[in-house]
């Protein structure tokens, strides 16, 4: 099955700097690929997501990139704020059937 | 407010037990799945369902199942309780199974 790789584990960052979060896959069939937030508390909130026929999308501050020869999409969070301190889960979906979390990125942003 | 609804908030039970936890998807939403989240854990995909029928199992244990209701609704049920099961499980609900989840925000069960 699909094998979903999320790095780092942790990450903080000064407000105002970018935030970078990466996520590897492993089956080539997986088209679909979410990012989710999770506050404390909550159940984790869709920010956005990339489709396999597009490379990157954006909107705001946060963008997305696919390379799907690499196996590999990113998220990518600029002008940080104190509210953009989250947890981060990346997932990869095959045909919607299944959606397969990466182990999440704990982002802590300093003011 | 994502349009799932997840009861109870909190579960607080004994080993061996056994507890049903329930959840309504958001209007519209043919597909249901269930995860699992233990402490400083990732989101475990134990089982999804659409319009009723079982679409697919993850690390689902033998002493959990599963089902959907036709007016949508999912249970889980989770027999034999043992302290490594508690966590929180998350309910998530999706339109067609190909677009994003919307996550319920969870029930915390805690065996004791």
């Amino acid at each position: 099955g699909e094998n979903v790789e999320q790095h780092p584990s942790t990450l903080s960052v000064q407000e105002g700097d970018s935030a970078v979060i990466k996520c590897t896959y492993s089956d080539s069939a997986s088209n679909y690929f979410p990012w989710y937030k999770q506050e404390l508390g909550k159940g984790p909130q869709l920010i956005i997501d990339i489709r396999s026929n597009v490379g990157e999308k954006k909107d705001q501050r946060i963008a997305v990139t696919l390379n799907k020869t690499a196996k590999h999409f990113s998220l990518h969070i600029t002008e940080t704020q104190p509210e953009d301190s989250a947890v981060y889960f990346c997932a990869a979906s095959i045909a919607g059937n299944q959606f397969y979390f990466g182990t999440g990125t704990s982002l802590t942003v300093i003011p | 407010d994502s349009g799932v609804t997840q009861t109870p908030k909190h579960l607080i039970t004994a080993t061996g037990q056994r507890v049903t936890l329930r959840c309504s998807p958001r209007s519209g939403d043919l597909s249901v799945y269930w995860y699992q989240q233990s402490l400083d854990q990732g989101l475990q995909f134990l089982i999804h369902y659409y319009n009723g029928e079982e679409r697919a199992k993850g690390n689902i244990l033998e002493r959990f199942s599963a089902q959907q209701f036709p007016d949508l609704h999912s249970e889980l049920n989770l027999s034999s309780l043992e302290l490594g099961d508690s966590a929180l499980y998350f309910c998530a609900s999706s339109t067609s199974g190909t677009d994003d989840l919307a996550f319920g925000s969870g029930t915390r069960l805690t065996v004791v």
